[in-house]
């Protein structure tokens, strides 16, 4: 049972357009959502998050929204760049009073590829 | 400050055979995870740990078993390895904030990965 789903294995979009990145959930426990970026032979490396109490998180080009009645969210990255090609992982994290984001629930990723 | 450093970076075994996956942060973190990743898969916790001397299990604990007895290290050992365990392994680390007033501006940071082949 999947409780993170990416329905895009990839994404193919042209340089100075947006991406958008989707991602929908299935436990309504998970408080805190994360998107990481990976490329090919490293670890993922930390992108943008939100807490489940905005809808909107900002950070230079990358913006992340939340709709928690529909139980989605989404990664846009505007404009596009050749160097955002790499996997994109959305990821769900539960309430942990005073703790940290240690146990998360990753989606299977999407593969961004920007063209220039 | 290398941050996540993971040991060896490739390993062939054939099935059976045991071996550790090593895994050390420099940065003082209280928190360290494992994960695997599989092609076409996200990445699927293993074993995590809060701090020295304690573990618990993850979504796919079987077969795999940790220890961490000091709070840079956190190995992962394979008793017995088996084809299934086929993979690419992350380790992770992270530290503990507060959620008291928002969300935590740190978040867990991944080493380089090992690929591990199970003949």
């Amino acid at each position: 049972d999947q409780q993170v789903k990416q329905n895009s294995p990839s994404l193919s979009v042209q340089e100075g357009r947006i991406s958008i990145l989707n991602c929908d959930y299935t436990n309504s426990m998970f408080d805190y959502f994360l998107w990481y970026k990976k490329y090919p032979a490293e670890g993922p490396t930390f992108l943008i998050s939100i807490s489940s109490i905005k809808d909107k998180n900002e950070d230079g080009r990358f913006t992340v929204f939340l709709n928690k009645s529909a139980k989605h969210l989404s990664l846009h990255i505007v404009p596009s760049q050749p160097g955002d090609s790499a996997v994109y992982f959305c990821a769900a994290s539960p309430p942990i009073i005073g703790g940290s984001n240690y146990k998360l629930t990753f989606g299977k990723g999407t593969l961004l590829t920007v063209n220039p | 400050n290398a941050g996540v450093t993971q040991t060896p970076k490739f390993q062939v075994l054939k099935t059976g055979q045991s071996m550790t996956l090593q895994c050390a942060q420099d940065m003082n973190h209280e928190y360290m995870s494992w994960y695997r990743q599989d092609p076409g898969m996200g990445l699927r916790l293993i074993h995590y740990s809060v701090g020295a001397g304690i573990t618990d299990q993850g979504e796919v604990p079987n077969g795999y078993n940790v220890s961490r007895s000091t709070t840079e290290d956190f190995p992962l050992r394979l008793l017995s390895a088996a084809p299934s365990q086929t993979s690419v392994y992350f380790c992770a680390s992270s530290s503990q904030r507060l959620r008291l007033a928002g969300p935590p501006t740190d978040t867990q940071y991944f080493g380089p990965g090992t690929r591990l082949t199970v003949l």
